[in-house]
């Protein structure tokens, strides 16, 4: 059971606009910033998106973040084959004084 | 730009302890918490803990008693002791940097920006 809670899979045909939600608490989103990681099938993580919605260097527009309260999303639009990924939200946890991830969600490109 | 070589023995027999370093090589070491993080086969990601330049960790609580992280700045290494290891602690062991943001009352983490090859590690009599 993983503190922050992700859908475990979405989809989406080429072309359109998915979103992935990840709720938490207090203690960890609605108090601290919201991460999110892409990871390809036999890779290690890369990080997305930064402090809730700042793309890390290189990633592409397509990708955004958003913030609302204790919850996080992350948006894929025009989506594209390669995008086809597990995706993992993440933040600190006040409370626990620990790292706390989603427990990853599986993105298929239909 | 730092990147991040990982090493460390694969295989493992219960009650044996898990060893792994990870080589900061081509960066600072200073001013990052530098970090170990594992996924076991088919699941998602866990913290393991963290050291920052100056040897101050913080644990995971659910495996703090069996966990050690230490740094070596001079060779910019940082490695990972695990203890007692189970079937359960079969995983890809992930070393990764963490930057962080220095605000007026303290410092706060931020994101896990630069990551290692990860070292798949098995238990097994």
């Amino acid at each position: 059971q993983s503190v922050l809670t992700q859908p475990p899979s979405a989809s989406g045909t080429p072309g359109q606009r998915v979103t992935i939600s990840c709720s938490g608490s207090n203690s960890n989103i609605g108090s601290n910033f919201a991460y999110w990681y892409q990871q390809l099938p036999g890779t290690a993580p890369k990080l997305l998106i930064y402090r809730n919605n700042q793309r890390s260097s290189g990633v592409p527009d397509r990708f955004s973040g958003s913030e609302s309260g204790s919850s996080a999303s992350l948006a894929i639009s025009g989506l594209r084959s390669e995008d086809e990924a597990d995706y993992y939200c993440a933040s600190w946890d006040d409370s626990l004084s620990v790292v706390v991830f989603g427990g990853g969600t599986k993105l298929t490109v239909l | 730009q730092v990147q991040l070589q990982q090493w460390g023995a694969g295989l493992l027999k219960p009650s044996e302890t898990l060893s792994l370093t990870c080589d900061g090589y081509g960066g600072s070491f200073s001013g990052y918490y530098w970090s170990w993080i594992r996924q076991p086969p088919g699941k998602g990601l866990e913290w393991i803990g963290e050291i920052d330049h100056s040897g101050s960790t913080t644990y995971n609580p659910s495996l703090k008693s069996r966990v050690t992280i230490s740094i070596d700045t001079s060779k910019k290494q940082f490695s990972l002791k695990l203890t007692s290891v189970t079937a359960a602690d079969m995983a890809v062991y992930y070393c990764a940097r963490m930057d962080r943001i220095v605000v007026i009352n303290g410092i706060l983490h931020d994101a896990f920006d630069i990551w290692g090859q990860g070292t798949m590690v098995t238990v097994s009599s």
